[in-house]
């Protein structure tokens, strides 16, 4: 079944205590992307990656990084989470860079940083 | 910049009424653009897209939009409204120009049984 699986799905930790996301995709896709959901803010888009060892910013990528290593892994890292970083966590991919397919997201992870 | 504005938070319909989630943008070129959907603790699905030809397109579970480029407005419609449509809804576009896929607020839709 083609999907994008984030793990965890759920995660409390403290402030400070660097942390990882995991994305991967079975699509084969070229692009993929991280957002952040918060109540009244939408989903903004922290870091995207048009293919394997290329990434860029997006709207909000203070206090996260990505890498892109392999094509179908996008893990994100918070290095020292903070409170401000309490959200949920989308992970996206689509095929390429031309713009017009759809997104895949994934299940989503809920973090609370305390 | 680009951007996306969904102007209402919420939107209550009555279950067989028409509804309508609306949806303007701006963007420096041609746009693509998308509605998606997110159901409780789930991700988001797609629905439909806008890339270019007939303005009217039809998508999942009978959705539709319209793309309107004098308005810059990609509305979602649906002609008839069901309970199981009550969700989370949101507005995305794509500048050509960029790589950057920009969401709007989202729009709760309730429909009233």
């Amino acid at each position: 079944e083609a999907q994008v699986t984030q793990n965890p799905r759920y995660l409390i930790t403290v402030t400070g205590k660097k942390l990882t996301v995991t994305c991967s995709q079975n699509m084969n896709h070229e692009y993929m992307s991280w957002y952040r959901q918060d109540p009244g803010l939408g989903l903004r888009q922290i870091y995207y990656s048009m293919n394997v060892e290329v990434t860029d910013k997006g709207d909000v990528p203070e206090g996260y990084k990505v890498s892109r290593k392999e094509k179908r892994n996008f893990p994100l890292i918070l290095e020292s989470p903070s409170p401000n970083q309490t959200s949920l966590y989308f992970c996206a991919s689509t095929l390429s860079g031309q713009g017009h397919e759809k997104l895949f997201f994934g299940s989503g992870t809920q973090l609370s940083v305390l | 910049a680009q951007s996306v504005a969904q102007p209402e938070d919420q939107v209550n319909v009555a279950e067989g009424n028409p509804l309508t989630v609306k949806c303007t943008y701006s963007v420096s070129g041609n746009p693509y653009l998308f509605w998606y959907v997110q159901y409780p603790n789930r991700g988001l699905q797609f629905l439909l897209k806008y890339i270019t030809g007939d303005n009217l397109v039809k998508g999942s579970y009978g959705f539709e939009a319209e793309f309107n480029k004098s308005q810059t407005s990609f509305h979602l419609k649906k002609p008839s409204a069901l309970v199981s449509d009550s969700a989370l809804y949101f507005c995305a576009v794509r500048d050509m120009g960029n790589d950057k896929i920009i969401f709007g607020k989202g729009t709760r839709l309730h429909i009233l049984p």
